[in-house]
């Protein structure tokens, strides 16, 4: 089973600045399988990247994403005060799959 | 639009079943290029895929190591939606259990959740 590991576990910003979050895979993941989601309390999540850049509908573009291999990025350019959330990468395998513990964003 | 409408009891007794329905609308259980899987979120904060259920010719499941001894999916067609059974749970299953859509599209990533179901184990 690929672990993904995703850093840091807190990340305390001010609106306006820039977010970078990682995600780190024990082995290497195929491109077009890893994700990004964000979730806020009481929500279900919501799929922001897939295709590790490619972004969902309807998601504006100050958020992206790179990376490739074992390691891939969430760019947040700009935060907004509803950016202010739990973010998590996960990956689909060929019959399982597997989330990162997640990254918080909080406000400073 | 397509929505996933999820039911089923807040409290299971520990060693019981627990058993939650994901009721789709816009979309067909049947269709090629999409899962349906269930996923839940304990308390200690991670999100866990517990399996799915999806239709290539034939129906196919993937389930979890962690819970393959104890769960099953089933897709009906009839009533257009899938269940989730999760047997002897004891109160680690305690959690916010959610059903997805999981589509080719995008990269077999979820794009469609249900709300959300909190399930407590307790006596």
């Amino acid at each position: 089973e690929i672990v993904l590991t995703q850093s840091p576990g807190t990340l305390s910003l001010s609106p306006g600045e820039r977010a970078t979050l990682s995600c780190r895979a024990s082995q290497s993941v195929s491109n077009y399988l890893l994700a990004w989601y964000q979730q806020k309390p009481g929500q279900a999540p919501r799929l922001l990247i897939y295709g590790a850049s490619s972004r969902a509908t309807g998601i504006p573009d100050r958020f992206s994403g790179s990376g490739s291999g074992t390691d891939f990025t969430l760019t947040i350019s700009r935060l907004e005060p509803e950016d202010f959330a739990v973010y998590y990468c996960q990956q689909s395998g060929t019959s399982s799959l597997s989330f990162g513990g997640g990254t918080t964003v909080e406000i400073k | 639009q397509v929505l996933l409408q999820q039911s089923g009891p807040g409290l299971v007794k520990p060693s019981q079943t627990l058993s939650l329905t994901c009721a789709i609308s816009g979309d067909s259980v049947s269709s090629n290029g999409v899962a349906w899987d269930w996923i839940r979120h304990s308390p200690s904060g991670g999100l866990e895929w517990l399996g799915r259920t999806y239709y290539r010719s034939k129906w196919y499941n993937d389930y979890a190591v962690s819970v393959k001894s104890r769960i099953t999916i089933n897709p009906d067609t009839s009533k257009n939606q899938f269940s989730l059974h999760l047997k002897s749970v004891t109160p680690e299953d305690t959690a916010v259990y959610y059903c997805a859509r999981r589509r080719s599209g995008v990269g077999l990533a979820f794009d469609i959740w249900g709300q959300g179901t909190k399930v407590t184990v307790s006596s």
